[in-house]
């Protein structure tokens, strides 16, 4: 079974400044998805970045961008410019991309982001 | 705007009620999802249904029912089962593919 594991419960980065999100995942599939999604106090899920494995190519969104390394089972997360309103807690999360799978997501535990002006 | 509605915002249960949570999507989505948070953890799966008239068991399935008789809807209801129904629950629809979840606001469920 597929696990997603986020190594920093807790990170603060200063305003303007950037800031790197872990995540490391096991799996024995070739293809799959990746993702990053945000959860702001207000408890809303936002997709921030999405990352198709068969790409080499980081996806970027603008401030965010992420660093896949497929060999290693990597891919974290970069913001860039940090601003208060990325305070929040950020979920890595796969999905198979096998015929087969009921397209369930995995996430992990979660990283919690404090901002600081 | 297509989306999910997840009602109601704030849910209180007395102690053996039964309650049933309501998510509605308008995204044409087949799949849809219900998840459990409790504070500072990560999303736990209940159930999830691929199709109409069809869902599943996921890791946390006991004391909770789902009911899918229509696509734009997946009901939960939290029985009286559950011993520690207290959390926030997540409702989440896809499509098939390489996307991300599409998720409700969320319903926050506490027994009194």
């Amino acid at each position: 079974a597929q696990t997603v594991t986020q190594s920093q419960p807790e990170m603060s980065v200063q305003e303007a400044e950037t800031v790197t999100l872990s995540c490391t995942y096991d799996t024995s599939e070739s293809d799959y998805y990746l993702f990053w999604y945000k959860q702001p106090p207000s408890r809303q899920m936002i997709l921030v970045i999405r990352q198709e494995a068969y790409k080499q190519q980081n996806a970027t969104e603008n401030r965010f961008s992420v660093n896949f390394q497929k060999a290693a089972k990597s891919f974290s997360l970069k913001i860039s410019d940090s601003q208060l309103g990325d305070a929040a807690m950020y979920f890595c999360a796969y999905r198979s991309a096998l015929r087969t799978s009921y397209d369930k997501v995995i996430f992990g535990p979660g990283t919690s982001l404090s901002v600081i002006p | 705007d297509g989306g999910i509605t997840q009602s109601p915002k704030y849910l209180f249960r007395k102690e053996g009620q039964n309650v049933t949570l309501s998510c509605e999507q308008n995204l044409n989505h087949d799949a849809m999802y219900w998840y459990r948070q409790d504070p500072g953890q990560g999303l736990r799966l209940i159930y999830y249904s691929q199709i109409v008239n069809d869902f599943q068991k996921g890791d946390i399935a006991e004391g909770y029912s789902v009911s899918r008789e229509k696509k734009e809807s997946f009901p939960l209801t939290v029985t009286s089962a559950q011993k520690n129904p207290t959390a926030f629950y997540l409702c989440a629809s896809s499509r098939p593919g390489g996307y991300g979840y599409t998720f409700g606001s969320g319903t926050r469920l506490t027994v009194v």
